[in-house]
């Protein structure tokens, strides 16, 4: 079974300017949660969705959203990019259900995203 | 409120084991989990407990959790050159949310 996929894998972009990352969830699988990652925050979650309703949002500006599809695929976009949006976004897929393998959560390679 | 955290740094020679700590706040939690992260890569899921439990094994791994304390533990047997990369734990709430709180990583050194 394909694993988490994410595209693009880097990507370089000016402040100012908007971007959309795209998360290919594991077959079968219908909750997708976004992370970024930094070297002073940490792993940061972002915001979840399952069955294309955002469930769950982390403490960030509005600036950062997202959406899901049919398919369970995820995008998440970030508007007017500061130079602090440089970071690592992962995102998560897992199963929802019945049992406790539903709770596992499996993370893709990640988008590196440099703002300048 | 939600927090974890992790030590930073933890250097062990090859063939010995090595034991990752981790506190949380949040009494509530279900699922607590371990990742490992490599250079460059994202995070792979090692293992993970339900708040029930207080120890699970998988192979070279085995998790030790103290609810009363809020204390978690990844112990590694036989550590091997291959496993130096970052650890986190993290911890997943109550409810309806696949939302998972991380603590800051702790970096694996091992030695041969």
């Amino acid at each position: 079974k394909a694993g988490v996929t994410q595209t693009p894998r880097y990507l370089i972009k000016t402040r100012g300017q908007q971007v959309t990352l795209s998360c290919s969830p594991i077959s079968g699988h219908r909750s997708v949660s976004w992370y970024q990652q930094t070297p002073g925050q940490g792993l940061q979650f972002l915001f979840e969705y399952f069955s294309e309703t955002q469930r769950n949002k982390g403490n960030f500006p509005g600036r950062f959203s997202g959406r899901q599809f049919s398919n369970s695929r995820s995008e998440m976009n970030v508007s007017t990019l500061e130079l602090g949006d440089s970071a690592l976004y992962l995102c998560a897929s897992s199963l929802v259900g019945r049992g406790p393998t539903s709770y596992e959560q499996y993370f893709g390679p990640g988008t590196r995203l440099t703002v300048t | 409120g939600e927090d974890v955290e992790q030590s930073l740094f933890l250097s062990v020679r090859e063939g010995d084991s090595s034991v990752i700590n981790c506190t949380y706040t949040d009494s509530s939690s279900t699922y607590l989990y371990w990742y490992k992260q490599e250079p460059g890569a994202g995070l792979q899921l090692l293992t993970y407990i339900f708040s029930n439990m207080d120890m699970k094994q998988d192979q070279r791994l085995t998790v030790l959790l103290n609810k009363k304390d809020k204390h978690l533990s990844l112990r590694i047997a036989d550590t091997q050159t291959g496993d130096s990369a970052i650890y986190f734990c993290a911890e997943r709430g109550s409810g309806n949310t696949g939302k998972l709180i991380f603590g800051q990583g702790t970096t694996l050194q091992v030695k041969p």
